[in-house]
């Protein structure tokens, strides 16, 4: 069983629409979740973390984080074409910086 | 502006070569950390260092090795290269020291093994 998990993609959303990247984990005790982007042949950008149950916003970008349930999602509202990227969900492992990756959500955001 | 450097930006290198990779930060940055990035995968971490110790590892082989120095910054050290060692090499900071601080990548260093 992967320690993250997400589903690849592409999920493809029209320009303006909500797009809902989910991500669930094995580890219970499993305390900070990121949020990266990453563009073709780029680094990984952070664009949210999430350590409390609940919602965190941050302009367009929605966490949300659900504990009991193991998963973690990002919403990212009136989507552009420029939000076309790799989305990447990690959870903190045990170590200061020690994080275990998703493989990673595809999102096509089309004119 | 990140205040974390890397370089070079591209390499190529022949199997069985060794190869040194560097991440320069700027001060503050006492913990460093080091992910290999393979086409298609998410970021595997290869260890940390802190105060120029390594406390923590991946599932990495041992012709992984690196360096922290005194002025922050850090190399990481590939022995016997394999092919499947191609990947985008980063090297990760925290802005703050809380167990919740955000850990933002550096730029990386695409490896090419042929």
């Amino acid at each position: 069983q992967k320690e993250v998990e997400q589903n690849s993609g592409p999920l493809s959303v029209p320009e303006g629409a909500i797009a809902s990247l989910n991500c669930t984990y094995s580890d219970r005790g499993s305390q900070s979740f990121f949020w990266y982007r990453q563009y073709s042949g780029k680094s990984p950008e952070l664009i949210m973390f999430i350590y409390s149950n609940g919602d965190k916003e941050d302009g367009r970008f929605t966490a949300q984080l659900n504990k009991a349930s193991q998963y973690v999602s990002l919403l990212i509202r009136d989507s552009q074409p420029s939000d076309s990227a790799t989305y990447l969900c990690a959870v903190r492992a045990g170590g200061f910086q020690k994080l275990v990756f998703g493989t990673g959500t595809r999102l096509l955001v089309s004119p | 502006e990140t205040g974390v450097t890397q370089s070079p930006t591209h390499l190529i290198k022949t199997r069985g070569q060794q190869v040194t990779l560097r991440c320069s930060s700027q001060s503050g940055h006492n913990t460093v950390s080091w992910y290999q990035q393979a086409l298609g995968q998410g970021p595997q971490f290869i260890f940390q260092y802190y105060r120029e110790e390594e406390n923590g590892r991946g599932n990495f082989p041992p012709r992984f090795s690196g360096l922290q120095f005194p002025n922050y910054s850090s190399e990481l050290n590939v022995n016997a290269l394999e092919l499947d060692d191609s990947a985008l090499y980063l090297c990760v900071y925290t802005v703050g020291s809380s167990y919740n601080s955000p850990l933002h990548f550096g730029n990386g260093t695409r490896l090419t093994v042929t």
